[in-house]
């Protein structure tokens, strides 16, 4: 089957400047996840969608962050307007249950994000 | 809030040889551990999966231990093999729903 694909790959802009993410799950997967990790640092999720429903954006700083989910499929994160602390990897996950408790999620390879 | 932690040093081993990586977590009652491989510049894979009622699973030359009084995971690879060189990440939650992901455990198997 098809993995979890991201895109762009990489990303160089400036503080200040939007910028927008995009992720196509695998079929069928109802839940998506944006996670971000900063180097060498574990992944912290920034929003679960179950469905094109928000199941959980506690941790999405909201002032500068969105996301999306059209139709319960495609995914896009933009961030707007971009601080340099906001340099990371952006991943995307999907998970065939609701939380991955039993089959773990499927990560997309991630954009990596560069503020200077 | 709950604290995960894992070998923050990197781990050498030789070739053939067991590597035990460890996750302690604090402050936090999980019901599932997951473990994931995650290679530079690609996102984190999934191996394993063990409830709170599982002491232990086995997948291949892999073994994942879970004990909830010591509020430890151990990873274990058997008969190490270069390929095995990555970044290990333990991810916990307590309902299933939503996981949270240590720090890993960057570990190089030497030929």
């Amino acid at each position: 089957e098809a993995g979890v694909a991201q895109s762009p790959r990489y990303k160089i802009i400036e503080k200040r400047q939007s910028v927008a993410f995009w992720c196509n799950p695998i079929s069928g997967h109802a839940t998506l996840y944006w996670y971000q990790q900063i180097l060498g640092q574990g992944p912290k999720l920034l929003i679960q969608f179950q469905n094109n429903g928000v199941v959980d954006d506690s941790q999405l700083p909201k002032d500068r962050f969105s996301a999306e989910r059209l139709k319960g499929v495609d995914s896009t994160l933009k961030i707007q307007p971009a601080k340099l602390e906001d340099s990371a990897v952006y991943l995307c996950a999907s998970s065939l249950d609701l939380g991955g408790g039993y089959y773990g999620y499927t990560f997309g390879s991630g954009t990596r994000l560069t503020v200077v | 809030s709950q604290k995960i932690e894992q070998n923050s040093e990197a781990l050498n081993i030789q070739e053939g040889k067991t590597a035990t990586l460890t996750c302690n977590y604090t402050n936090y009652s999980p019901a599932y551990l997951q473990w994931y491989r995650q290679d530079p510049g690609r996102g984190p894979v999934f191996l394993l999966l063990i409830r709170e009622n599982e002491k232990e699973k086995r997948k291949e030359r892999l073994k994942v231990t879970f004990d909830t009084t010591l509020k430890q995971s151990l990873f274990h690879i058997t008969a190490s093999q270069p390929a095995d060189s990555a970044t290990y990440l333990c991810a916990l939650s307590n309902t299933g729903n939503q996981f949270y992901f240590g720090t890993g455990t960057s570990l190089t198997v030497i030929p």
